[in-house]
């Protein structure tokens, strides 16, 4: 079975400022994905990065990068330079052979001006 | 030009009633799924189709009934509704599987189902 764990509830930041929101993961499989999404008061669920579970190099995209620590299977979101528009609910996910993705229970973020 | 839609966006409805949602995807994706998040915003997936065809049920109640006319749709139609169907539901799709499932996805809007 695989399990998501993010252990942050809930989160704040100063606006413009670096965060990092912590994923850990578990998994049988050598070969699966990791995401992060981002869902804010909308309700849209939101793909803000994914990362290759057999890529070394760690995804970035623009403000947004990950650690990913593939033995301690951990999976950190970083987020540098935060908006206002970044507050919302963080969710990592874990994708593999079975068809579907398995979420962690989220972080919600908050951006203080 | 929505990727993903679903309709409606919202659904308020009494115990005992039948309703649908509909999922439309325009991004030419295999496979679609099904997902609820209940009021704690936890997330687990309900159905999976993959080309018109279950390729995921999981533990749900028999109440839920997915129907994929084409690749392109993918409804849910949920019987005798009770209570504790209220959820919001997400439609996603993802393209065509490689082989291992991992590929991107892509969810809709979301209906807020609320059961009176």
């Amino acid at each position: 079975a695989q399990t998501v764990t993010q252990s942050q509830p809930e989160m704040s930041v100063q606006e413009a400022e670096t965060v990092t929101l912590s994923c850990t993961y578990d998994t049988s499989e050598n070969n699966y994905y990791l995401f992060w999404y981002k869902q804010p008061p909308s309700r849209q669920m939101i793909l803000v990065i994914r990362q290759e579970a057999y890529k070394q190099q760690n995804a970035t995209e623009n403000r947004f990068s990950v650690n990913f620590q593939k033995a301690a299977k951990s999976f950190s979101l970083k987020i540098s330079d935060s908006q206002l528009g970044d507050t919302a609910m963080y969710f990592c996910a874990l994708g593999g052979s079975n068809y579907k993705l398995t979420f962690g229970k989220g972080t919600l973020l908050t951006v203080n001006p | 030009d929505t990727a993903v839609s679903q309709t409606p966006k919202y659904l308020v409805t009494q115990m005992g009633n039948d309703k649908s949602i509909k999922c439309e995807q325009n991004l030419g994706h295999d496979t679609m799924y099904w997902y609820k998040q209940d009021s704690k915003k936890f997330l687990k997936i309900m159905f999976s189709y993959n080309n018109k065809e279950l390729i995921i049920n999981e533990t749900v109640p028999n109440r839920f009934s997915p129907k994929s006319p084409d690749k392109a749709h993918l409804n849910l139609h949920i019987n005798s509704l009770e209570l504790g169907d209220s959820a919001v539901y997400f439609c996603a799709s993802s393209a065509r599987l490689a082989g291992d499932g991992t590929d991107t996805q892509y969810f809709g809007p979301g209906t807020r189902l609320t059961v009176l």
